[in-house]
């Protein structure tokens, strides 16, 4: 079981571009959780999913920022035309059911230049 | 808007030295309190904690509940330089709801 798998490891894009964050739940998890963190701060909730619908988005900016989890393929969460204020640690986590904790990936780091 | 606070936000020890670190919450409908720990990169998952009064130990980390005063802590013994982590502290609510986390108590265990 390879567990929560994120890619890339570290993204790195100029300020306009658009960066894709891509997260494979473990083997039998239907939900997956977006988080972002930032030097020195706790985990913050961005979106909720399950298999191709939106739980959860109350964490997540309106513009510019949207998130998928298609039936097929891994969840993605695409951020548009970054910002510098986007750099942070983007985390992913899957469960087997809203009941159970999470097991986490271990994270994109996006630098915006 | 539900929040939960850890305590403190850093902390330096020496190895040998017993730890305690705290977390308060002040959520709606509480199911469970979760403990992660956090080297350089994923959260790993330590213990998760749904009745009061009840300790759960893995070798040298023990955790605790008090669900009346809405705090757990999180106590390590003998520490070891392995320890050094960011502890996350997360509350669990009932219904589809996910995860809510503190900002985390940075250990430091030094020789």
């Amino acid at each position: 079981n390879a567990g929560v798998m994120q890619n890339p490891r570290h993204l790195v894009r100029r300020r306009g571009q658009e960066a894709r964050l891509r997260c494979s739940p473990m083997k039998g998890h239907s939900h997956v959780y977006w988080y972002r963190q930032l030097p020195e701060e706790g985990l913050k909730f961005m979106v909720y999913l399950q298999k191709e619908n939106i739980i959860d988005e109350s964490g997540m900016p309106k513009e510019r920022f949207s998130a998928e989890f298609p039936k097929e393929g891994p969840s993605i969460l695409r951020i548009q035309q970054v910002v510098r204020g986007d750099s942070a640690a983007y985390f992913c986590a899957s469960s087997q059911s809203s009941n159970y904790g999470y097991t986490f990936g271990s994270g994109t780091r996006l630098t915006v230049v | 808007e539900d929040k939960v606070v850890q305590s403190p936000l850093s902390l330096v020890v020496h190895e040998g030295d017993t730890v305690t670190l705290n977390c308060s919450y002040e959520v709606t409908n509480f199911r469970s309190l979760l403990w992660y720990k956090q080297e350089k990169k994923a959260p790993t998952f330590l213990f998760m904690l749904t009745s009061s009064g009840i300790e759960k130990k893995s070798g040298r980390l023990s955790s605790i509940l008090d669900k009346k005063e809405l705090f757990s802590i999180l106590n390590i013994t003998a520490t070891q330089t392995g320890d050094s982590a960011v502890y996350l502290c997360a509350a669990s609510l009932s219904g589809n709801t996910p995860l809510v986390f503190g900002k985390g108590t940075r250990l430091s265990v030094i020789a």
